[in-house]
């Protein structure tokens, strides 16, 4: 079955410092790929998505690149700050699933000042 | 945006009793909504699929008849815990589908975090 495979925290990363978090899926068909985030306490927020190869989903500075060749989707943002200290979770979901979302382990992000 | 309310956002129940949360749609028809459940610092697991007016497609090992899940119109689906007790207090979240503006677009709602003593 589909899978979301992604790098384990927690990541702990000073301000302005770069940021990659890795995502690899599996999957039957041709999926949309999510990144969403989980602030403490909050529910989950989409936070950007990409629907096809090649596709790069960006937003608040996070972007990421749908790969089909290397079935990956990594998080990245050039300059983080505290307030991107978060759960994040990569994700996928496809028609031939009925469209249910598939979700990665999650991975924790502490940022420092 | 669409908007996608859960009720109520915590409880508290006695080992033995039922629970019921509400999903819904404020501002849009879904005819499809997903339930999840994340235990503390894990992600969010898929219980179940629920389309409207028909029964809901449970994920393996989960027990339909402990999770009882009611899709009765297109703005609500209800999931009730059935005999809970302290094994079934985590956080439950529930994502609405809206169909025909695109293959990929999901609505997650804010949770509701069940705790049985």
């Amino acid at each position: 079955g589909d899978s979301v495979t992604q790098m384990e925290g927690p990541v702990t990363l000073s301000e302005e410092a770069f940021l990659t978090i890795n995502c690899t899926y599996t999957a039957t068909g041709y999926p949309s790929l999510f990144w969403y985030v989980q602030y403490p306490g909050e529910g989950l927020q989409l936070l950007l998505k990409a629907t096809k190869a090649d596709d790069k989903g960006s937003n608040k500075g996070f972007e990421a690149t749908y790969r089909k060749e290397t079935t990956s989707f990594h998080l990245e943002k050039g300059s983080v700050q505290v307030s991107d200290s978060a759960v994040y979770f990569c994700a996928l979901s496809e028609a031939t699933g009925g469209f249910k979302t598939i979700f990665g382990a999650g991975t924790r992000l502490f940022v420092k000042a | 945006g669409a908007v996608v309310s859960q009720h109520p956002s915590w409880v508290i129940c006695k080992s033995g009793t039922s629970v019921k949360i509400e999903c819904r749609s404020l501002d849009f028809q879904a005819t499809t909504m997903f339930w999840y459940r994340q235990f503390p610092k894990q992600s969010l697991m898929l219980m179940a699929t629920s389309n409207e007016g028909s029964k809901a497609t449970y994920e393996q090992g989960v027990e339909k008849d402990k999770f009882l899940i009611n899709h009765a119109s297109l703005t609500l689906s209800t999931l009730t815990v059935t005999s809970a007790h302290p094994e079934d207090s985590s956080f439950y979240i529930c994502s609405a589908r809206v169909e025909g503006v695109g293959p990929d677009t999901q609505y997650f709602g804010p949770g509701t975090r069940l705790t049985v003593l």
